[in-house]
């Protein structure tokens, strides 16, 4: 049984560093083709891709997010994380992780966890 | 990047319907489209991937079509447990985009 959860700080300031980790279950990200990838969602509205990290440690990030983002993950721990730096307002939103299946050379989100919430408040 | 546009956004239907939810990609993306259903409160969950495969576990009632930028979800028979809102993705090239979202009311 495939299983994600993610985890965070919850509320945070402004100008600071997030740091989420994602721990999960049933597969592994040293398993070829494996990948997992972060998503968010501020309240009420769409979702926005924000990267993924890959078995091989290949890493791909949303340019809209330019150079904030950082993925990882520890194989040995079955987690991946992703850290914003210099978060606003703006960045508050519920954080999902996914692991992303692959099928020959396309891939997609497969399972997702529940997400976190994060609140960038003063 | 690839703009996903979907439509309607919001879609008011019967029990026992068939619902059609459209998405037009801004250029080819060669069916590497999927389709999520998301219930109010909670994550998003696969329906469909490479715009025609059913996701094991998904009900048949549940079908994607479409090619080259045009891409549809057809949901046949509403059930009130379909109440949602559905969700298109492009992953032929990063960045990686989603649709703005269908939302699904019955009616």
């Amino acid at each position: 049984q495939v299983t994600l959860k993610e985890s965070g700080p919850g509320i945070l300031q402004p100008s600071q560093t997030l740091s989420l980790t994602c721990t999960f279950s049933g597969f592994s990200l040293s398993t070829y083709g494996m990948g997992v990838g972060w998503i968010r969602q501020p309240s009420g509205k769409g979702l926005e891709w924000l990267a993924n990290i890959w078995w091989d440690d290949d890493k791909y990030y949303n340019p809209s997010l330019k150079n904030r983002l950082t993925i990882s993950k520890d194989t040995s721990n079955n987690q991946a994380f992703l850290k914003i730096t210099n978060v606003d307002t703006a960045d508050t939103a519920t954080y999902y992780c996914a692991r992303i299946d692959t099928m020959g050379i396309t891939s997609w989100f497969a399972y997702w966890g529940q997400g976190t919430l994060v609140t960038v408040s003063s | 990047d690839i703009r996903m546009t979907q439509s309607p956004a919001s879609l008011s239907a019967s029990l026992g319907e068939t619902v059609n939810i459209e998405c037009l990609a801004s250029e080819d993306i060669y069916s590497d489209l999927a389709w999520y259903q998301q219930k109010p409160g909670k994550s998003p969950q696969l329906l469909i991937y490479n715009a025609n495969s059913l996701q094991n576990g998904v009900p048949s009632r549940f079908s994607g079509s479409g090619s080259g930028t045009q891409y549809s979800l057809k949901i046949n028979s509403l059930q009130s447990e379909d109440v949602a809102t559905y969700f298109c993705q492009q992953y032929n090239n990063y960045p990686w985009t989603f649709g703005g979202g269908t939302k699904l009311e019955l009616k």
